[in-house]
């Protein structure tokens, strides 16, 4: 079956710090991934979309960067860290099928707080 | 481009009370359009999909959801809700020519006794 790994689950970092966060899926090949961050009243915010390897598609523009150096490994990245940075980073995946028929499997969360 | 919005950011109802969450979405083309649950502190499951066919789509824990093209809604309703149902809900919408999905704001469910 397929399961997915987010880790670390909390996180407390200094303001201008570096930042990794990374997700694993298992079981699948070639998914859909996505980064989202969840802040209070903002609901969820696709940061990142990768439809494969090296092909990452940014939706907002911020401090935040994504990489997906494997087919099921996901990365989150930040040089230094904002304040504003702080939420709820999600990661999910879902199977490929180019038509939006599809359903997304989401980590357990990292929650990140910037101090 | 798709877009969700949930006007109610929270609910309180109380125990074996009927419940309704409203969703209304934009898109210029057909889209499929899902309802998820986040229980505190984890990850997002998800509750039901409309994709196509019998506007009134069953899912999981006895919610249910009506597609209305007209209304451009989605609305989720369960008859009698339990403790257990407070949580956060999120309405979204999928692009049809690829996978990426928005989300709606969300709609914290209370349910009190």
């Amino acid at each position: 079956s397929q399961t997915i790994h987010q880790w670390p689950a909390t996180l407390v970092q200094p303001v201008g710090s570096p930042l990794s966060l990374e997700c694993t899926v298992e079981g699948t090949s070639n998914p859909n991934l996505y980064w989202y961050r969840q802040a209070a009243g903002r609901g969820l915010q696709l940061l990142f979309y990768s439809v494969g390897i090296g092909q990452i598609s940014s939706e907002v523009p911020q401090n935040l960067s994504a990489s997906r150096p494997q087919d099921r490994q996901f990365i989150l990245s930040s040089k230094k860290l904002l304040l504003s940075d702080s939420g709820f980073y999600l990661c999910a995946w879902s199977v490929k099928s180019g038509s939006g028929d599809t359903e997304a499997f989401f980590g357990q969360g990292t929650r990140l707080t910037v101090v | 481009a798709q877009s969700v919005t949930q006007l109610d950011s929270q609910v309180p109802v109380f125990e074996e009370a009927p419940v309704e969450l409203r969703c209304n979405y934009s898109s210029s083309v057909s889209v499929y359009l899902f309802w998820y649950v986040q229980y505190p502190n984890q990850g997002l499951q998800l509750l039901l999909k409309y994709l196509s066919g019998s506007t009134l789509v069953k899912g999981i824990n006895g919610f249910e959801a009506e597609f209305n093209k007209s209304q451009t809604s989605f609305h989720l309703r369960k008859p009698s809700v339990h403790i257990s149902d407070t949580a956060e809900y999120f309405c979204a919408v999928s692009d049809p020519n690829t996978d990426k999905l928005i989300f709606g704001t969300g709609t914290r469910l209370q349910v009190f006794p």
